[in-house]
């Protein structure tokens, strides 16, 4: 079985501080995916990495910041967490795919849910 | 105009019905297309993926794609108590390098 673990279920932090969330997989996959899912917006990509310290920003990616120093493992980072970024956070893997980044299918952590005071 | 677009719902069938849920899209070089199944306060799970324009059916599930409308459907046959959870449509962008999701669609499946 696939499997995407996220380091947090519920994070509760304040404005201003650093906040880090960690996805580790354990399928070999090469792509990557950080999500937030807000109630009527869907879920929306802020980056996207699809190799070892490779990364491109998704539709939302101000604010944040992301890193992937081993193929397993692709970090999220709130440089100065603000009240708007509380949210659900989605981590994703996939294999590349001969199509391209999103062409297979993507497997989803658990998710975190972040509250900013 | 949103990449992807679903009735929000929430849509109430009775078991043993047909759930019927849409989904329209804006590029019109998108090439996959995926249905992905929320349940309440767990993360999203595919149960069905099409490329290619008609139908493709598996199991109780049978999913319709119609480039030209851009247009994809998923119905759901025999609903199920079980089946009640948030529908996600996803789009792939004309590159396939991002998969674009509509903000779903609630099915409650009545007893």
């Amino acid at each position: 079985d696939v499997k995407v673990t996220q380091s947090s279920r519920y994070l509760v932090k304040r404005t201003g501080e650093k906040v880090f969330l960690e996805c580790v997989q354990d399928m070999d996959h090469e792509n990557m995916f950080w999500y937030r899912q807000d109630p009527g917006l869907g879920l929306r990509l802020i980056y996207f990495s699809y190799d070892v310290k490779m990364k491109e920003k998704g539709d939302i990616p101000e604010g944040y910041s992301v890193s992937r120093e081993k193929k397993e493992r692709f970090s999220l980072i709130l440089e100065s967490a603000s009240t708007n970024q509380t949210s659900m956070y989605l981590c994703a893997s996939s294999l590349p795919g001969t199509r391209g980044a999103s062409y297979n299918e993507q497997f989803f952590g658990p998710g975190t849910r972040l509250t900013v005071l | 105009q949103k990449e992807v677009e679903q009735n929000s719902g929430p849509l109430s069938v009775p078991e043993g019905a047909i759930a019927s849920l849409n989904c329209t899209y804006s590029d019109r070089g998108s090439q996959s297309f995926f249905w992905y199944r929320q349940y309440s306060g767990k993360s999203p799970e595919l149960i069905m993926f099409i490329y290619s324009n008609g139908d493709k059916e598996d199991g109780r599930f049978t999913a319709q794609l119609n480039k030209a409308s851009q247009y994809v459907s998923l119905l759901i046959r025999d609903s199920q108590p079980s089946d009640s959870a948030t529908y996600l449509c996803a789009v792939t962008s004309s590159n396939d390098y991002k998969l674009s999701f509509g903000a779903g669609t609630t099915v409650t499946v009545r007893a």
